[in-house]
């Protein structure tokens, strides 16, 4: 059972703006350690999205952008495009479990 | 070009061995962290193990602790998982991952192969 908790769907029209988020605790999140996120296309491998909270590596679209908070970090996808639907995972180390944990992955739909 | 390929998986009954390899290509592979991720049919991510540049650290998820070894070979920029005792519950696909560092010396996922899938049953 993953310790960092995300909404299992979002949806959203063409053009709309979707946030994801990415719940975690004292530990992981809120204990200062960096938030990543991936982006798994149907049938292939992740792909790194987003990065130490809020930075994109090289050619992914602005249209991507991540934010933390406390204990819980944002995904938001702005200029919803059909290719988007993906599922999405957040990522980040936690202390109590010496290791690094994922989200429980939230499906993208483009309406 | 980054790229990682892994083998070696395949079908396993329960209690059986397995190992998979990763073949690195396009980075200098004894400068980074590697390691192993998978992902269960219809499921999300797990990680699995990792291990430091030289081979002298390793670290493991509580659930592969005592069956799985990850090692490398700096010479053949290749990376292995070796899983023994396996359950029903290890069938997954096995994604090989060059880990990156944040400014807090904690990794993120950079590049991935495809996967391997492995299959645990009798």
């Amino acid at each position: 059972q993953s310790v960092l908790t995300q909404p299992p769907s979002v949806s959203g029209a063409p053009g709309q703006r979707v946030t994801i988020s990415c719940t975690g605790s004292s530990s992981n999140i809120g204990a200062r350690y960096y938030v990543h996120w991936y982006q798994q296309l149907p049938g292939t491998a992740p792909k790194l999205l987003i990065y130490a909270n809020s930075n994109r590596p090289s050619g992914v679209p602005d249209r991507f952008s991540g934010s933390k908070s406390g204990t819980s970090a944002s995904l938001a996808i702005s200029g919803l495009q059909a290719e988007d639907e993906a599922d999405y995972y957040c990522q980040s180390f936690d202390s109590s479990l010496s290791g690094y944990v994922f989200g429980t992955g939230t499906k993208v739909t483009v309406l | 070009e980054v790229q990682l390929v892994e083998s070696g998986g395949g079908l396993v009954q329960p209690g059986g061995s397995l190992r998979l390899s990763c073949a690195a290509s396009g980075f200098t592979f004894s400068n980074y962290w590697m390691s192993w991720v998978r992902q269960a049919p219809g499921k999300g991510l797990e990680w699995v193990a990792n291990i430091k540049q030289d081979g002298s650290e390793k670290n493991y998820v509580d659930s592969v602790k005592g069956r799985f070894t990850i090692s490398r070979d700096n010479a053949k920029n290749s990376l292995y998982l070796q899983m023994n005792s396996l359950r029903v519950e290890d069938t997954a696909v096995y994604y090989c991952a060059r880990e990156d560092l944040d400014s807090n010396y904690y990794s993120y996922f950079h590049f991935w192969g495809l996967g391997t899938l492995v299959t645990v049953s009798s």
